[in-house]
């Protein structure tokens, strides 16, 4: 049982270029989540995912787009790569975004590096 | 939107001594406050979480307490032991969709 599995784990990108994170998560769960992390200022919402077919922003989502592929499966998109978006993603799962909240789990992060 | 403060930012103890760490938020509408434990180039990990309807939680080593009036939170480590060393993050959630981070501490237990 893998929980939530991030690719790729490092990555260096000039400015300008594009790339996908790819996010999986095996425990059946319906919301999926991105964070980034960047020194000094915590884990912040880029965006989230309800349910399968639903997307909706965080509190960064400015230069990033998702796609929620199928239940499991939950990317995140550079389309246009900026210095400030150096930072280390994590992608996150719970059962629901339904009330109560629920315990998320995390992926073990992909450091992006943009020069 | 919620704001949540955490504090210390840095906090060092000696072996077998308590640890707390303390957050404060703003929106009253949040009802779950997760920790989560982030050793040096890995995942956070939840180690303990509390709901609203809910004053302390305890876990071993480990609680959590809650003040909804004053609209704070601590955790509480006691018999520290150096694998404690990581840096721990509190959040509040008011709904399931948001869940809003504190900044961090870095809790270093000296051997």
């Amino acid at each position: 049982n893998a929980g939530v599995t991030q690719t790729p784990k490092f990555q260096v990108l000039k400015t300008g270029q594009s790339m996908t994170l790819q996010c999986a998560q095996d425990m059946n769960h319906n919301s999926m989540y991105w964070y980034r992390q960047d020194p000094g200022m915590g884990l912040r919402l880029i965006y989230y995912s309800a349910s399968e077919g639903t997307t909706d922003k965080g509190e960064v989502p400015n230069g990033y787009n998702v796609s929620r592929l199928n239940k499991r499966e939950f990317s995140l998109r550079l389309e246009s790569a900026a210095p400030s978006q150096t930072s280390v993603y994590f992608c996150a799962s719970s059962e629901s975004v339904l009330v109560p909240p629920q315990p998320q789990h995390f992926g073990d992060g992909t450091r992006l590096s943009i020069l | 939107g919620e704001n949540v403060e955490q504090h210390p930012s840095t906090l060092s103890v000696q072996e077998g001594d308590s640890a707390v760490i303390k957050c404060t938020y703003s929106d009253s509408a949040s009802n779950y406050f997760p920790w989560y434990k982030q050793e040096l180039g890995k995942r956070p990990q939840l180690i303990i979480d509390i709901r609203s309807n809910v004053g302390e939680k305890k876990d071993q080593r480990i609680a959590v307490t809650l003040n909804k009036t004053a609209k704070h939170f601590s955790l509480h480590i006691t018999e520290t032991q150096p694998e404690d060393s990581a840096v721990y993050f509190c959040a509040a959630s008011p709904t399931g969709n948001q869940f809003y981070f504190g900044t961090g501490t870095s809790l270093t237990v000296i051997p």
